[in-house]
């Protein structure tokens, strides 16, 4: 069965660093999603991608942030300059399509600030 | 907005016994999709059950079973037979017909007894 995959599996950055993670969604998914959860917290949606472009974003999602799919297969979550509060796993998801309601999740990325 | 609420923080159960996961959402929508995910210690999210809510007969799998009331807005899981790989966090989850975001809940570490 197609996975989605995301590397690292482990971040670690210095605060003020960027920091790029990267997702490779299953082939025939259209819609892609990153999620974040803070060690102990609930699971928050960040942003939604479809057709190259965001479809939805959270209040998270700031200027801090940018998603792009820049070769047509990995999907990137870009953070321009951690802060120690987004120390999280992220994760990244996919759709098939609107009617499809289910949505495949990678294994994560966990992301340390220091 | 929609929210889902999940209040046991914290179950336990004897191993081969039966347990039930509450969770309580809110909604404006009528139809709409609800997931329960569960989260071992690795982080993985990995889909145990889902419940369409056009869908009047409650979803089972093996020995994942919900208990979903609409009028309430109520979807409860129950897991029979509890094995020791059943422990861990598991999230209940929204998902709107047309939106594109999963709406997580805080979610209810589950810890099993041998």
């Amino acid at each position: 069965e197609p996975e989605v995959t995301q590397t690292p599996s482990h971040q670690v950055t210095q605060m003020g660093q960027e920091v790029i993670l990267r997702c490779v969604p299953i082939s025939n998914h259209l819609y892609f999603y990153w999620y974040r959860q803070i060690l102990g917290q609930k699971v928050e949606f960040l942003v939604s991608f479809y057709n190259n472009e965001i479809s939805e974003k959270s209040e998270i999602f700031d200027d801090q942030f940018s998603v792009e799919r820049p070769d047509g297969s990995n999907f990137t979550l870009k953070i321009r300059s951690t802060k120690l509060e987004d120390s999280a796993m992220y994760f990244c998801a996919a759709q098939r399509g609107r009617g499809e309601n289910e949505q495949f999740f990678g294994p994560g990325t966990r992301l340390t600030v220091l | 907005a929609q929210t889902v609420t999940q209040s046991q923080p914290e179950m336990s159960v004897q191993e081969a016994e039966t347990v039930t996961l509450s969770c309580t959402y809110d909604t404006s929508e009528s139809d709409y999709y609800l997931f329960w995910y569960k989260q071992p210690p690795s982080r993985q999210m990995i889909l145990v059950i889902r419940q369409e809510a056009y869908k009047q007969q409650n979803a089972t799998e093996n020995r994942f079973s919900v208990n979903f009331q609409k009028a309430a807005k109520s979807f409860s899981l129950k897991i029979s037979d509890s094995q020791l790989g059943d422990a861990a966090m598991y999230f209940c989850a929204y998902l709107g017909e047309y939106g594109n975001k999963l709406v997580f809940g805080a979610g209810t570490i589950l810890r099993v007894k041998s």
